[in-house]
């Protein structure tokens, strides 16, 4: 069975900060996804990695996909409260298996 | 935006009842999901579907079961509902390009939130 760790679990820290969030398996993922999740709403997608060594950016978020596909991290620069949320790594081919999550919180 | 809806919201429901929460979705999606979900927690995945009168079940050992007889249609029955059943359950729903390709991105619905009194 596929699993996903991630680390921290909680992470609270001041807006303007930078912050770095991993997740990491002991299998092979062709990809990984990574989500993020506000209160009473289902998880939205915010990036998918593919190629061993990539890095992807989304504005203040960049994205890396491990050289051996086995583990993935998500970098804030600069937070913002409005980063505040659950954020997941998704991976699977037959199922999407989701990771244990990291619960972020901006103070202002 | 995402065309997933899943109803109720909210639900309470005395122990023993029986219940069924519903999720439709109209992209044309092959694979569904149902996730099971504790305020704040990571998601537990308790049955899919490949395509209609195709389930399986999760990792996690669910009393729930599924049924997939449109390809929009996935809805979700407990028999007998306990207080141990409450929780979010989270539908979502995913394009299968081809089997075993890589997986695209999974739409979600706002959940179903569960409460057993």
């Amino acid at each position: 069975t596929q699993l996903l760790e991630q680390s921290p679990q909680f992470l609270s820290i001041q807006e303007g900060e930078n912050l770095t969030v991993y997740c990491n398996s002991s299998s092979v993922f062709s990809s990984l996804q990574w989500y993020r999740q506000e209160p009473g709403e289902g998880p939205v997608l915010l990036v998918t990695v593919v190629t061993g060594g990539e890095v992807k950016k989304l504005k203040r978020l960049t994205f890396q996909f491990g050289d051996a596909r086995k583990d993935s991290s998500l970098h804030i620069t600069a937070a913002q409260p409005g980063d505040t949320g659950l954020y997941l790594c998704a991976g699977g081919i037959r199922k999407i298996i989701f990771g244990s999550g990291t619960r972020l919180s901006i103070r202002p | 935006e995402a065309d997933i809806y899943q109803t109720p919201r909210y639900l309470v429901i005395g122990t023993g009842k029986k219940i069924t929460l519903e999720c439709s979705q109209t992209m044309g999606h092959d694979k569904m999901y149902w996730y099971q979900q504790d305020p704040g927690m990571e998601l537990h995945l308790i049955h899919y579907s490949y395509g209609v009168n195709s389930t399986e079940k999760g990792d996690l050992s669910s009393e729930s079961t599924v049924s997939r007889i449109r390809t929009e249609h996935f809805p979700l029955t407990l028999e007998s509902a306990r207080p141990s059943h409450t929780s979010q359950y989270l539908c979502a729903s995913s394009e299968s390009l081809y089997l075993g390709a890589l997986n695209t991105e999974a739409f979600f619905g706002q959940g179903t939130r569960l409460t057993v009194v």
